[in-house]
């Protein structure tokens, strides 16, 4: 069946400027992660739904981060008024039970 | 707190050679335990898990990870690595937080295999 996908691949953003990353789970799995991975680093968490509910956001490094999962499936990373040091590559997991799957990854290079 | 540590950041080796990855990890609690690879402009795909029972793990393409507590490591090896298994691989440890699972990064291994 069909895996984790992320849009766009590649997003090259102005600093100061917003942008939304989009990710759309494996069908029914009702977990949902977004991760940080900054080059040459490993994944960091940054938030965490259950269904449509925002459950953990402890990761989020600035108010500038948010996230949405309206209806319990599609979820998007917004970050606004992009700064460098959010430059990384953006990985979404969806997850049944005990293991993540991941999607692609959305790499944001911020100038 | 749990952490995951990934003694080497690069390991080259030649084609046909042995390979282990090391991993250790940090916890007071049970733990599941991963190995996920990345190819170059790839999301991570699992490789193979650790959740109970035999400590012993392998994955389809000849991969394995022994579970070992008293050592608190979850090595990965293969005994014949071919030039297609170059990429980097990370160590995860499930952090259990609220009745969800959280995943613990190491910083990851580059293995590059050379002809």
């Amino acid at each position: 069946g069909a895996g984790v996908s992320q849009s766009p691949r590649y997003k090259v953003a102005k600093r100061g400027q917003d942008v939304a990353l989009r990710c759309d789970p494996i069908s029914g799995h009702v977990s949902l992660f977004w991760y940080q991975q900054a080059l040459g680093q490993g994944p960091e968490f940054l938030t965490y739904f259950q269904n449509e509910a925002q459950l953990d956001k402890s990761g989020l490094p600035s108010d500038r981060f948010f996230a949405e999962r309206p209806e319990g499936s599609v979820s998007t990373l917004k970050i606004q008024r992009t700064q460098q040091e959010d430059s990384a590559v953006y990985l979404c997991a969806s997850s049944p039970s005990d293991t993540q799957y991941f999607g692609p990854g959305t790499r944001l290079t911020v100038l | 707190a749990q952490s995951v540590t990934q003694l080497d950041s690069q390991v080259p080796v030649f084609e046909e050679a042995p390979v282990e990855l090391r991993c250790n990890y940090s916890s007071s609690v049970s733990v599941y335990l991963f190995w996920y690879v990345q190819y170059p402009n790839q999301g991570l795909q699992l490789l193979l898990k650790y959740l109970s029972g035999s400590t012993l793990v392998e994955s389809i393409n000849g991969f394995e990870a022994e579970f070992n507590k008293s050592q608190t490591s979850f090595h990965l090896r293969k005994p014949s690595v071919h030039i297609s298994d170059t990429a980097e691989y990370f160590c995860a440890v499930i952090l259990f937080s609220g009745g969800y699972n959280k995943l613990i990064f190491g910083a990851g291994t580059r293995l590059a295999v050379h002809p």
